[in-house]
């Protein structure tokens, strides 16, 4: 079975500060795809990124980045220097390698970036 | 513009009042699929399409029907709804699902209310 683990349901900042999104996975797909989505109080998913099981390199956008390990099936993200614009809630999600484009998502973190 | 439109964007009503929650898209994608998302649950799905008239179940599909007449549309039909059904839905389309694909379009979600 397909799983998507997000443990931290909220976390709460203030301005400035870095903070890690933790995302642990589980399927026995070796070919496979990890996602991370933002949704802004508006409530629109925003994609941010995606990442596929045989590229493990980090990615880094402007703030934010993202550490993909195979070994501890985990898909962290990281905001760097947080700004009350980043306060949403953020979603972590698998795609197998079936034939079709579903999506097994986590249940979410909420962050809270306080000035 | 590419995009996903759904309507309504905001519903409220009374069990077992039939409604449809439509959703189109522009990008002439094959897939399509509706999501619901509740607290603590994150998204999960309902339906998905691969094309005109091919749809499946999703992983609660319980109190839905959905049809593929045509390509652009993916209707989620609610014959009775009932206040369990109250949710944030979205709908989502591809390009046909592939390991070379991937990239899910989502719409602005539909919040939806059952008195």
């Amino acid at each position: 079975a397909q799983k998507v683990t997000q443990a931290q349901t909220e976390i709460s900042v203030v301005e400035k500060e870095d903070v890690t999104l933790d995302c642990v996975y589980e399927t026995r797909d070796t070919t496979y795809y990890l996602f991370w989505y933002k949704q802004p109080p508006s409530g629109e998913l925003v994609f941010l990124i995606r990442r596929n099981s045989f590229d493990e390199q980090n990615e880094i956008s402007g703030r934010y980045s993202w550490n993909f390990q195979k070994s501890t099936s985990s898909f962290n993200f990281t905001i760097t220097a947080s700004q009350v614009v980043d306060s949403a809630v953020y979603f972590c999600a698998l795609r197998g390698s079936g034939g079709y484009n579903k999506l097994i998502f986590g249940a979410g973190t909420r962050l809270a970036v306080h000035p | 513009e590419a995009q996903v439109t759904q309507n309504p964007r905001y519903l409220i009503t009374v069990t077992g009042k039939k409604l449809t929650v439509t959703c189109s898209q522009n990008m002439n994608h094959e897939y399509m699929s509706w999501y619901r998302q509740d607290p603590g649950l994150g998204l999960r799905q309902i339906y998905y399409s691969m094309n005109v008239e091919v749809t499946d179940k999703g992983d609660v599909p319980e109190g839905y029907k959905v049809s593929r007449k045509e390509k652009r549309n993916f209707p989620l039909i609610l014959e009775s709804p009932s206040p369990n059904q109250t949710s944030l839905y979205f709908c989502a389309s591809s390009l046909k699902g592939g390991m070379n694909t991937g990239e899910l379009f989502f719409g602005e979600g539909s919040r939806l209310t059952v008195l």
